[in-house]
């Protein structure tokens, strides 16, 4: 089976730094997706890796770590609208290659 | 470019009924996927089609559902005689033929069945 790991909740403080972990084990890997997904709304794509290391993007970063089987989504200067569930996805090799097996989310709090 | 669009945004219906969802993907997108989700859980794979083939199911898509994407566009979600578990969001989510495989979700349906 694929299992796919993240914290259930976080809390962090406005302006700071938070990094949202996934560790999966899954059979077969060809991308980690993260998404965000306000309460009551659809899923936002925020980021794709396939490669190892750090992708930029904004105040967003994700990181991959294929050995490891380990991904990391860096939030910087959190703003309050920053407070949503954030989805790590596994996009398998193979038959299901294209559809998305998502952990169960991390639900992040900003507060002032 | 408008989106995905997923009709109806909220239902309501009573065990044992019918209900059917539709859901238009972004346009020049060939690919379309749908999901499930409860409280509290990330979306769950049902189904995924390339044009109008469909190409994936899930276990979890039992005999009681069934979709369809009959020209290659708009594709509908049936689920017959409904069930008290089946209640949950219904997300449909596109991407393109080409490039990326991000997926891009519609707003959802969700289902209540009572």
């Amino acid at each position: 089976g694929q299992n796919i790991d993240q914290p259930t909740e976080m809390t962090a403080t406005e302006g700071a730094i938070v990094q949202i972990n996934c560790t999966y084990q899954t059979s077969g890997f060809n991308g980690l997706f993260w998404y965000q997904q306000h309460a009551g709304e659809a899923p936002t794509f925020l980021s794709y890796n396939v490669l190892d290391g750090l992708e930029e993007k904004g105040r967003f970063s994700s990181f991959l770590s294929r050995s490891k089987g380990y991904s990391y989504l860096l939030l910087k200067e959190l703003q309050m609208k920053d407070s949503a569930s954030y989805l790590c996805a596994v996009r398998l090799s193979g038959a299901g290659s294209y559809q998305l097996t998502f952990g169960k989310g991390t639900k992040l709090s900003v507060i002032p | 470019d408008t989106g995905v669009s997923q009709d109806p945004r909220h239902k309501i219906t009573k065990r044992g009924q019918n209900v059917t969802f539709r859901c238009d993907p972004i346009s020049e997108h060939n690919r379309l996927y749908w999901y499930r989700q409860t409280l509290g859980q990330g979306p769950e794979f049902l189904t995924y089609f390339q044009n109008e083939a469909q190409l994936e199911k899930s276990r979890l898509l039992s005999d009681r559902f069934s979709a369809e994407r009959p020209k290659g566009s708009f594709s509908t979600l049936e689920i017959q005689r409904t069930e008290q578990g089946d209640s949950a969001m219904y997300l449909c989510a596109s991407s393109s033929g080409t490039g990326g495989y991000e997926q891009y979700f519609g707003p959802g349906t969700r289902l209540t069945v009572t």
